[in-house]
């Protein structure tokens, strides 16, 4: 029978648009969140990180968000670049010793 | 220098055989995970170790003996090969046990034919 709802969701952005990735977490006792990229053929890189007792961390043209009460994380990079397609995952740290990962988003950029 | 390393990158196989994948780490961490992608590039951990003890086994088959000879390694053995092993493979590494940022290689790619 036909999988439902594994398709990987894609997003298309142009060169130089600001791009927002989101992840809805399922563990309200979560304390510690990752963004990872996968560039094709690779392993997953780290990109930033959260702990639970900040809303917001901003790295470089890379910024996290987390909103608790909805258990949503996203991520927003800005001025987006054709180096910058690749799969994103969300991962959290579950309080049982092991980061589980969300399904990902292809980011697709156009020059 | 490469801070976690697996080989082989690929690996083709027939059904029922048996083959191991290395993994190395050279990042001074104390724990080590397996995590296996699927083809719809879903990521899901099958063990942990820290400081060498298994930590987590994520009901994986029996079939799947993770090793870890020092806490620099870990290696994936897999006895039986099935077609459903079919997957990426990736070996991970963190300070802490899932507080802290895992390090990945690059992956195996097991295909079982």
């Amino acid at each position: 029978g036909e999988s439902v709802g594994l398709h990987l969701p894609t997003l298309s952005v142009q060169e130089g648009d600001n791009s927002i990735i989101n992840c809805a977490y399922s563990n309200s006792a979560s304390d510690y969140f990752i963004w990872y990229k996968q560039e094709s053929g690779k392993g997953p890189q780290f990109i930033i990180d959260i702990r639970s007792n900040m809303d917001k961390r901003q790295g470089q043209r890379v910024t996290v968000l987390l909103n608790k009460t909805v258990k949503h994380l996203s991520l927003q990079i800005a001025a987006t670049q054709p180096g910058d397609s690749a799969v994103y995952f969300c991962a959290e740290n579950t309080g049982f010793q092991k980061l589980v990962f969300g399904t990902g988003t292809r980011l697709l950029v156009s020059p | 220098d490469t801070a976690v390393s697996q080989t082989p990158k690929y690996l083709v196989t027939q059904m029922g055989n048996d083959k191991s994948i290395k993994c190395e780490q050279n990042l001074g961490h104390d724990t080590m995970y397996w995590y296996k992608q699927d083809s719809k590039k879903f990521l899901k951990i099958m063990f942990s170790y820290n400081n060498k003890e298994l930590i987590i086994n994520e009901t994986v088959p029996n079939r799947f003996s993770p090793k870890s000879p020092d806490k620099a390694h870990l290696n994936l053995h897999i006895n039986s090969l099935e077609l459903g092993d079919s997957a990426v493979y990736f070996c991970a590494s963190s300070q802490l046990l899932g507080n802290t940022e895992a390090f990945f290689g690059q992956g195996t790619r097991l295909t079982v034919v």
